[in-house]
């Protein structure tokens, strides 16, 4: 079965600590991996995808085929990162996305 | 380009009543794509049209349909609804196929269901 898992509601950390939003997924063939980002009363945006091997906002991803994980890492968060994360998967080449159940991200002062 | 936009934004209907989500699409995007959101919950994905076919379908009744118009807008249609319908309704739009942005997302309709 397709499937992603976020194991974390929420996560809270201090300005400045290093974040790690842990994502596992299921899925027979090679899906394409996201990170989307909800901020407070705005809607919900890609904030990163696997192929892109891209740094959004200080935000890397890492796809682990053999753990299948896809965890998203900051070095040093800012309050600004307090927002509602996505973990999300989809077929290459499609646009079926299969989201987590997120992540809370709180980013204390 | 004001993005992706929906309507309405808020809808409360009754149990057994039907329902039409409508959605615009960001301009020069030809797919369209539907999500439930229940609280507490990831998007779920309901439909997929393209260039106005169904590309994709999710685990939803039939009482759930959708259809995608020549100008590439789409609407969504829920009959008989049942209390466990109400949740956030998002609307994505892409260049299709997974396109190097993937999909941008509207700000969604609130469906209430009494």
């Amino acid at each position: 079965a397709q499937r992603v898992t976020q194991p974390e509601k929420l996560l809270s950390v201090f300005k400045g600590a290093p974040v790690e939003l842990k994502c596992n997924y299921s899925y027979s063939g090679s899906p394409e991996l996201f990170w989307y980002v909800q901020y407070s009363r705005q809607r919900l945006q890609l904030l990163l995808r696997h192929i892109s091997r891209e740094s959004i906002k200080g935000f890397t991803a890492d796809l682990n085929k053999g753990e299948t994980s896809f965890h998203l890492k900051k070095p040093f968060a800012q309050e600004e990162d307090s927002a509602m994360y996505y973990c999300a998967l989809t077929k290459y080449n499609t646009d079926k996305l299969i989201f987590g159940t997120g992540t809370r991200l709180q980013v204390f002062p | 380009d004001a993005g992706v936009t929906q309507s309405p934004t808020h809808l409360i209907k009754t149990r057994g009543q039907q329902v039409t989500l409508r959605c615009s699409p960001i301009s020069g995007h030809k797919s369209v794509s539907w999500y439930q959101q229940v609280l507490g919950q990831g998007p779920q994905f309901i439909f997929q049209y393209y260039e106005k076919e169904e590309r994709g379908r999710g685990n939803f009744p039939d009482r759930f349909s959708a259809r995608q118009f020549p100008n590439y807008s789409s609407e969504l249609n829920v009959n008989a609804l049942l209390l466990g319908d109400s949740a956030l309704y998002l609307c994505a739009s892409s260049s299709g196929g997974g396109g190097p942005s993937g999909q941008f997302f509207g700000p969604g309709t609130r469906l209430t269901v009494l």
